[in-house]
């Protein structure tokens, strides 16, 4: 079974710009999370969405925004990148949507540079 | 804000010894779990305890959960050198599986 597959690995930028990540959930999973970690703030939620719905969305600014595609493939853009948007962003894909708890299954991560 | 906060911050051992690192949060939970993440990479989920477990068991690992404590402490025996890793524990936000607070790791070095 295909683990949680994120694109790029890694990802220059210049401030102002904006960027696109993608993040493809195990076959079968509903619910895709992004999180952003830093050394400074750790891991951060972002948003999760479960069936094309954005179910949850953590405390971020709207630069900040994702969306579901019909196939649980997950996109997040950036818009006006700045410099503190340098972090390691990670996709996790869980089968949730019911009573049973279960764990998250996360990529690799894109690490992004904004310079 | 963060809901778990991890204990050591970090950790030193030379193989063979145990790892000890705990977790505090802060409200009422359905679940925690814990996860390690190798070096800039991915998490890893290692195992998952419900609130109204107070042990639990997997290979190497024994986690514990203190409900009245709200604290968790996750124990690595016999450790390798392979254990060397950040290790987090997560609670769901609002009971949402997707939506997890991390704390700030305990960084765990095992020495050969």
């Amino acid at each position: 079974k295909a683990g949680v597959t994120q694109t790029p690995r890694y990802l220059i930028k210049t401030r102002g710009q904006q960027v696109t990540l993608s993040c493809s959930p195990i076959s079968g999973h509903r619910s895709v999370s992004w999180y952003q970690q830093t050394p400074g703030q750790g891991l951060q939620f972002l948003f999760e969405y479960f069936s094309e719905t954005q179910r949850n969305k953590g405390n971020f600014p709207g630069r900040f925004s994702g969306r579901q595609f019909s196939n649980s493939r997950s996109e997040m853009n950036v818009s006006t990148l700045e410099l503190g948007d340098s972090a390691l962003y990670l996709c996790a894909s869980s089968l949730a949507g019911g009573v049973q708890e279960t764990e998250a299954f996360f990529g690799q991560g894109t690490r992004l540079t904004v310079v | 804000s963060q809901q778990g906060e991890e204990d050591p911050q970090a950790l030193s051992i030379q193989e063979g010894e145990n790892a000890t690192m705990n977790c505090s949060y802060k409200t009422s939970i359905n679940n925690l779990q814990w996860y390690r993440q190798n070096s800039g990479r991915g998490l890893v989920h290692l195992i998952l305890i419900r609130s109204n477990e107070r042990e639990k068991h997997s290979g190497r690992l024994r986690v514990t959960l203190d409900t009245s404590k709200k604290s968790s402490s996750l124990l690595i025996t016999a450790s390798r050198a392979a254990d060397t890793a950040s290790y987090f524990c997560a609670t769901e936000r609002g009971g949402s599986q997707g939506n997890l607070i991390f704390g700030k790791g305990t960084k765990l070095s095992v020495k050969p």
